[in-house]
């Protein structure tokens, strides 16, 4: 079973614009991580927040954390066409990370 | 500093068949991770090996069995292949055991006809 899910699944874009993706989950944590994946090639980290905070900047990245809400959302701003890939969420849980679905994101040029 | 390698990249097997899949974590990891993606979907944690030993295991059927050896290094292996079992199996290393960044390979990509 999936711990998060994202939402959308899938979000188009023009070159420029922000793209926000949202992930809830359903239980307690102690960190949450977005992963982004180019098309069937392997995960790669994008940030990680832990529970006690609220927001976390890297880069054009902002990540927010709810614990109240159990959400969680990603925003890229001032996207580039190299931007388009699979962005996934991913929570704790007794030594392993759980993954979402995934948003399908498309930058077009 | 090398990254996190796997093997075979490709392979295509009948059903029925027996694979082995291979892993080298990253340079400084002890802890090694297995997931299963199915096309169009997430990452599902199949185990994890930590000191040779499996620490942690998901909802997989006991038809898929892992090893890790002295030099951290993890082999997943599936018997009695089934059509469903095709995916693009990935690697994750990381350090010790908290739940911090993993570090993933580039996958096998599995094929079962």
């Amino acid at each position: 079973s999936q711990q998060g899910e994202e939402d959308p699944q899938a979000l188009s874009i023009q070159e420029g614009e922000n793209a926000t993706m949202n992930c809830s989950y359903k239980t307690s944590i102690n960190n949450l991580q977005w992963y982004r994946q180019n098309s069937g090639r392997g995960l790669v980290h994008l940030i990680l927040i832990r529970s006690n905070e609220r927001e976390k900047h890297s880069g054009r990245l902002r990540v927010t954390l709810d614990t109240s809400k159990k959400s969680s959302s990603l925003l890229i701003t001032a996207s580039r066409a190299a931007d388009t890939a699979s962005y996934f969420c991913a929570t704790d849980s007794s030594y392993k990370l759980i993954f979402g679905s995934g948003t399908r994101l498309l930058v077009r040029p | 500093d090398a990254g996190v390698t796997q093997s075979p990249t490709h392979l295509i097997k009948t059903r029925g068949q027996q694979v082995t899949l291979r892993c080298s974590p990253k340079s400084g990891h002890d802890t090694v991770s297995w997931y299963q993606q199915a096309l169009g979907q997430g990452p599902q944690f199949i185990f994890q090996y930590y000191e040779e030993e499996e620490r942690q295991r998901g909802n997989f059927p006991d038809r898929f069995s892992g090893h890790q050896f002295p030099n951290y290094s993890s082999e997943l292996n599936v018997n009695a292949l089934l059509l469903g079992d095709s995916a693009l199996y990935l690697c994750a290393s990381s350090l010790g055991a908290n739940t911090g960044e993993l570090f993933f390979g580039e996958g096998s990509r599995l094929t079962v006809l």
